[in-house]
């Protein structure tokens, strides 16, 4: 059983670009979420799909937004990006909604 | 503002002590509270979880406390070891199925 895989690790983009960040989710799990988690925070939620439908999200703008495809990997995508978009990005999987969820390695974003 | 608060951002313990985390919530709502590890470069690890019908849940060194009238919750880690170095998280489920965690408690522990 393979857990939840992050790409890339590491990103570094200017101000103004796009960026797509992407997850496969563990084995047998259908729902997934994304978090930013900012220097000396704890993870801050973005948005969680449910197959492949989005099923809450948190308090980000419209130009962070996302996919979840028919095998339950994910996407992150964030357009205009700014400096305060800089962070650590994670991905989490579950079986369910409101189950244990299991976190990737992350990717970390720079954004100069 | 913060809906769930760790409030020391770093802990020093000596090995074979007991480590003792705590977490305060505002929202005596929540109902299903969880204790993520961190390593630098990893993401979160689940460690241990509890609802809100239990005051304790134990799985091996790890115990979590729960004392709802308080709105508190304590991990304790016993006895503590090298490995247990790390970055601790304490979150709870939220309406949307959302995790909300607080900043975290980076724990030392000492040869």
């Amino acid at each position: 059983e393979t857990g939840v895989t992050q790409s890339p690790t590491h990103l570094i983009k200017t101000r103004g670009q796009q960026v797509t960040l992407r997850c496969s989710s563990q084995s047998g799990h259908n729902t997934v979420s994304w978090y930013q988690q900012a220097l000396g925070q704890g993870p801050q939620f973005i948005f969680q799909y449910y197959r492949e439908e989005e099923n809450g999200r948190g308090n980000f703008p419209p130009r962070f937004s996302g996919l979840q495809f028919p095998n339950y990997s994910s996407e992150l995508n964030v357009n205009a990006l700014e400096l305060d978009d800089s962070a650590l990005y994670l991905c989490a999987s579950s079986r369910s909604v409101n189950t244990e969820a299991f976190f990737g390695q992350g990717t970390r974003l720079t954004v100069v | 503002d913060q809906q769930v608060k760790q409030n020391s951002p770093s802990l020093s313990v000596q090995e074979g002590r007991i480590s003792i985390l705590n977490c305060d919530y505002t929202n005596s709502m929540f109902d299903y509270f969880l204790w993520y590890k961190k390593y630098p470069a990893e993401g979160p690890t689940f460690l241990i979880s509890i609802s809100s019908i239990k005051d304790k849940n134990e799985d091996g060194r790890f115990t979590v406390f729960l004392n709802k009238s308080a709105k508190h919750l304590s991990l304790h880690i016993v006895p503590s070891q090298p490995g247990d170095s790390a970055v601790y998280f304490c979150a709870v489920y939220h309406r949307d199925d959302k995790i909300i965690f607080g900043k975290g408690t980076r724990l030392h522990i000492l040869p």
